[in-house]
């Protein structure tokens, strides 16, 4: 079974720094997916940047970075340049290969301060 | 991108009468659609698995009775609350999986509100 914990339940940030979303996880899987998605108050889920388990090289979308520390079990979100409209709730996830059910962290409520 | 929509976005319903919510993948054949529950400021909750032509596979502690899952087409899959109560009201949110890609990405709908009264 797959476990996903996200222990921070908020955070506050001041608009143009950085912040970082701390995630951890534990499988038994070989193959794995890690996500991190963003929930602003529309309540869409929007997928921000994925990691294939089996790439040692961390993720980059824009200002959107991870740390995948494989050994650690560790997949942080990193945000950079943070913008008012970055303020979201966000979900640290993981997946398996042979199975697609995603497996959620309690999610994390980010406001950007103006 | 992969759209997924849902359908209603709101709904307000009486106690005890039946509701149902559907979930369609605009631009791409979904193999496997899931059915979540949100609560405020909570996580997602999976309630059920469906996949295309066989039935949903239900989460432990989800009555299937109360919450019939269909997905009879590869773009359409619906969930009906049925003799719906209070306690049903919250947040529905369905994904969808496509039949390509290697990430094992699921695209979300914009979910639907409901509130039994």
């Amino acid at each position: 079974a797959q476990t996903v914990t996200q222990s921070q339940p908020e955070m506050s940030v001041q608009e143009a720094e950085t912040v970082t979303l701390s995630c951890t996880y534990d499988t038994s899987e070989s193959n794995y997916y890690l996500f991190w998605y963003k929930q602003p108050p529309s309540r869409q889920m929007i997928l921000v940047i994925r990691q294939e388990a089996y790439k040692q090289q961390n993720a980059t979308e824009n200002r959107f970075s991870v740390n995948f520390q494989k050994a650690a079990k560790s997949f942080s979100l990193k945000i950079s340049d943070s913008q008012l409209g970055d303020t979201a709730m966000y979900f640290c996830a993981s997946n398996t290969g042979a199975n697609s059910k995603l497996t959620f962290g309690k999610g994390i409520t980010l406001s950007v301060r103006p | 991108g992969a759209v997924v929509s849902q359908h209603p976005s709101r709904v307000i319903c009486k106690s005890g009468t039946s509701v149902k919510i559907e979930c369609r993948s605009l631009d791409f054949q979904a193999t496997t659609m899931f059915w979540y529950r949100q609560f405020p400021k909570k996580s997602l909750m999976l309630m059920a698995t469906s996949n295309e032509g066989s039935k949903a596979t239900y989460e432990q502690g989800v009555e299937k009775d109360k919450f019939l899952i269909n997905h009879a087409s590869l773009t359409l899959s619906t969930l009906t609350v049925t003799s719906a109560h209070p306690e049903d009201s919250s947040f529905y949110i369905c994904s969808a999986r496509g039949t390509s890609g290697t990430y094992n990405e699921q695209f979300f709908g914009p979910g639907t509100r409901l509130t039994v009264l």
